[in-house]
């Protein structure tokens, strides 16, 4: 049973380029976290969504960023126009539902 | 100061003596979550106390929790060189999604293991 998959691992973006992250929750599992690390940081809540749903956007930020979760396919986090403030680590966690959070490996994004 | 903080920051021990990390929180919690980071890694769930909990126990991982103080702590014994990594607490609110996935994690402590 694989674990929670995050591609890609390491993502390499110029300022105004978009980025896409990817994630796929482990099989069974319909919730979905992302979250964001800064150097030196602990993890700070993005997004939370359930298949073609989001559910609580608290954590991201009003401009730029979208998540989404659909119904076929893994779960996108886009960031449009990066600059280098988004560098940092996103990391996704799966779960069923009130049980505890399975994370990934995470992507660490570069923005030169 | 923000919610989940972690106490020290550092830590660094010998093989075998145990390590005692803290955390302090702000608000009201649902419950409390120690989870694990090794370099460049995501994070490993260790253990979780709900709020009316004060004492919970997972093989070498002691929690406690005491909601007065708003604080719990992390006991390892026994330490071996492979807990090197950097351990976060994690709360989760009363007025989250679902009490387990939206959280607040602190700033971690790095715990260095020499053999």
């Amino acid at each position: 049973n694989a674990g929670v998959m995050q591609n890609p691992r390491h993502l390499v973006r110029r300022r105004g380029q978009e980025a896409r992250l990817r994630c796929s929750p482990m099989k069974g599992h319909s919730h979905v976290y992302w979250y964001r690390q800064l150097p030196e940081e602990g993890l700070k809540f993005m997004v939370y969504l359930q298949k073609e749903n989001i559910i609580d956007e608290s954590g991201m930020p009003k401009e730029r960023f979208s998540a989404e979760f659909p119904k076929e396919g893994p779960s996108i986090l886009r960031i449009q126009q990066v600059v280098r403030g988004d560098s940092a680590a996103y990391f996704c966690a799966s779960s069923r539902v009130d049980e505890k959070l399975f994370f990934g490996s995470g992507t660490q994004l570069s923005v030169l | 100061s923000q919610q989940g903080e972690e106490d020290p920051q550092a830590l660094s021990i010998q093989e075998g003596e145990n390590a005692t990390m803290n955390c302090s929180y702000k608000t009201s919690i649902n419950n409390l979550q120690w989870y694990r980071q090794n370099s460049g890694r995501g994070l490993v769930h260790l253990i979780l106390i709900r709020s009316n909990e004060r004492e919970k126990h997972s093989g070498r991982l002691r929690v406690t929790l005491d909601t007065s103080k708003k604080s719990s702590s992390l006991l390892i014994t026994a330490s071996r060189a492979a807990d090197t990594a950097s351990y976060f607490c994690a709360t989760a609110t009363q007025d989250g999604g679902t009490s387990y996935g939206k959280l607040t994690f602190g700033q971690g402590t790095i715990l260095t293991v020499h053999p």
